[in-house]
């Protein structure tokens, strides 16, 4: 069974803050990816990876980077938190999108 | 880029009637369809996918259909039970599986 695991359900952090999201999975997938989920909005492609320390932007990247140095982890951060980034992540891997339980982020 | 819109976003329904959902997308490149079920607070799920070369698809209750010409998809749910209640979204996907593109969500609501 595929297992996606994210770092934290909960995160709370200040304005300007510096926010590390981990995401980690445990099936050798090649594709990784960063959502944010917005009521009214649908899942909002922030960037995938389809390879260790291979990154493409998504839709949304402003504001974010994202990591990859080893197949099965895949991180997204946050260099400056604002309070627009408040708003659900969700990692996903594979090609047919296993999703991680989602961290809910607040920036305040 | 590619466009994905979801109609409705709030459909309620009565135990054992059928939901239909409903989804247009713009790139005629895209040819990798997946609906997800997101119940609430958990994680979105893959519950049926359908590929261009297909038109229909079905998995005992659920169904998906495709229309490349008009480039729209729909799924179909069968005999509406409670625990069918959760947000549905479709998406489309290039064959690459690289970008995946998300509709709006539809909130299903099923009364017992």
């Amino acid at each position: 069974d595929v297992k996606v695991t994210q770092s934290s359900r909960y995160l709370v952090k200040r304005t300007g803050e510096k926010v590390f999201l981990e995401c980690v999975q445990d099936m050798d997938h090649e594709n990784m990816f960063w959502y944010r989920q917005d009521p009214g909005l649908g899942l909002r492609l922030i960037y995938f990876s389809y390879d260790v320390k291979m990154k493409e932007k998504g839709d949304i990247p402003e504001g974010y980077s994202v990591s990859r140095e080893k197949k099965e982890r895949f991180s997204l951060i946050l260099e400056s938190a604002s309070t627009n980034q408040t708003s659900m992540y969700l990692c996903a891997s594979g090609r047919t999108q296993y999703f991680g339980p989602g961290t809910r982020l607040t920036v305040l | 880029g590619e466009n994905v819109e979801q109609h409705p976003s709030t459909l309620s329904v009565q135990e054992g009637d059928s939901a239909v959902i409903k989804c247009t997308y713009s790139d005629s490149a895209s040819n990798y369809f997946p609906w997800y079920k997101q119940e609430l607070g958990k994680r979105p799920q893959l519950i049926i996918d359908i590929r261009s070369n297909v038109g229909e698809k079905k998995d005992q209750r659920i169904a998906v259909t495709l229309n490349k010409t008009a480039k729209h998809f729909s799924l179909h749910i069968t005999e509406t039970q409670p625990e069918d209640s959760a947000v549905y979204f479709c998406a489309a996907s290039n064959g690459n599986f690289n970008k995946f593109y998300f509709g709006s969500g539809t909130k299903l609501n099923v009364k017992p």
